[in-house]
This record gives structure tokens, sequence and C-alpha cells, in this order.
């Protein structure tokens, strides 16, 4: 089974601050990933798919790239509604597997 | 405007049974794969299971297997998870979930989910 590993596990930044999150797959599996964002007591949310295409009414300060094992969403300025754990799922198969989250916290 | 809205979540005991229900609207829900997702108390995502358009292909979590049952009903825009053999390990918001395009499985639509509590 591929594993997706996410990076770090959580994070604290200030408002207006660069935030990567990193998701690690333990086997190849092109651009077939995609990233969820979910508030505190909220339902995910669609946020990135094909590794880098972002949902209809996502603000662009999200983006995500990588392809074949290493992903990376990245968030330009942090805005406090930007608070919540963040989910890698990859696609490339039936066997759908999420990422264990980033909770992301400002400072 | 699409929706999902689950029922039949509640507290059963080990062993026990218990049906879950997701009635869909705003979209051909006879076009699309629907999902189930869990998310125990506190915890990540967990893919649970998966059901074609036409019902006639399903997928399980290994985790699942052999104790629960997906199935649909197009006419009635309805989709079903029988579940069995529940284990305190099942406890968990269950989730039905639309898939963004066919044939793709990113979820674009998730219900609010329905809280299964397995506890003697």
């Amino acid at each position: 089974d591929i594993q997706m590993t996410q990076s770090p596990s959580s994070l604290s930044a200030s408002v207006g601050d660069r935030v990567t999150i990193t998701c690690r797959a333990s086997q190849g599996i092109s651009n077939y990933l995609a990233w969820y964002q979910q508030k505190p007591g909220k339902v995910p949310k669609l946020l990135i798919y094909a590794a880098s295409t972002l949902q209809s009414g996502v603000p662009s300060r999200f983006s995500g790239s990588g392809s074949g094992t290493d992903f990376t969403l990245t968030i330009s300025s942090l805005q406090p509604e930007d608070v919540a754990t963040y989910y890698c799922q990859k696609y490339n198969s039936a066997r759908v597997t999420f990422g264990g989250g980033t909770k992301v916290e400002i400072k | 405007e699409v929706q999902l809205v689950e029922s039949g979540g509640g507290l059963v005991q080990p062993g026990g049974s218990l049906r879950l229900s997701c009635s869909a609207s705003g979209f051909t829900f006879s076009s699309y794969a629907m999902h189930w997702v869990r998310q125990a108390p506190g915890k990540g995502l967990e893919y649970v299971s998966a059901i074609s358009s036409n019902g006639g292909s399903t997928y399980y979590a290994d985790s699942v297997k052999g104790r629960f049952t997906i199935s649909r009903d197009n006419s009635k825009n309805t989709l079903y998870l029988q579940m069995s053999s529940l284990r305190a390990e099942d406890t968990a918001v269950y989730y039905c979930v639309k898939s963004r395009i066919v044939g793709a499985t990113v979820f674009d639509y998730w219900g609010q989910g329905t809280l299964v509590t397995v506890s003697s």
C-alpha cells in the first residue's frame, strides 16, 4: 500500500507569513494528489486537485506543486481564516489514502 | 445547489448493526460514483467505501471489508452503508461524499456527517 506522510504535523505562523506543508508518497503517484482544508468543527473542503489545480472559489493565496512522490501546499500569505487542518489525498487508484493532516495555527 | 444529507447514525453496541443513508440532490446522482469517508473523534480522515455510478462496482477499505456493504438506489437519489459486526474502532463521523468528476476520486461535496458511536 502507498503511504502518504505529511509534515509537519502542526505549525504556528504569523498572519502574512508564507506557509508550506509537505506531503510525501511512498511510491510515485504522478499528479493524482488533492488537498483539503478542514476548519474546526466543519466539513473538509477541496482546495486543490491534480497536484496544482485550484478548485473553483478557492483564494489564490493557496497553491500546490509537485509530482511523483513529493508535493507541497503553499499559503502565500497566511490569514486568520486559514486556521485549519490540511490533508493531502492520493487518488491514483481505488485505494484512496489521506495523509495524517497538518494543523495550522496563528502565532 | 448540491446537497448531501446523511442519516441513520447513533449509539450501537459492539457486534451490532446500523444502516446509514445519504440523500442527494442538486446534481445527476446516477452519473457519479459515491463514497463514504469517516473520521474518528479527534483523528484524521479515513476512506471507507465507494460505489460506481450504476452500482455495479464497489470498493471497501481493508478495515471494513466483509462487515460493511455499500449500495445505492438511483431512483431515490440515495446512497447507503450497511454496517454490521460493529467494533469500537468504527466509532466516527461518517461522511457521504461526491466525486468531483466522473472517474476521478476527488471529493468536491461532503455531507455534514452522521456520528456512529459503538459502545456498550
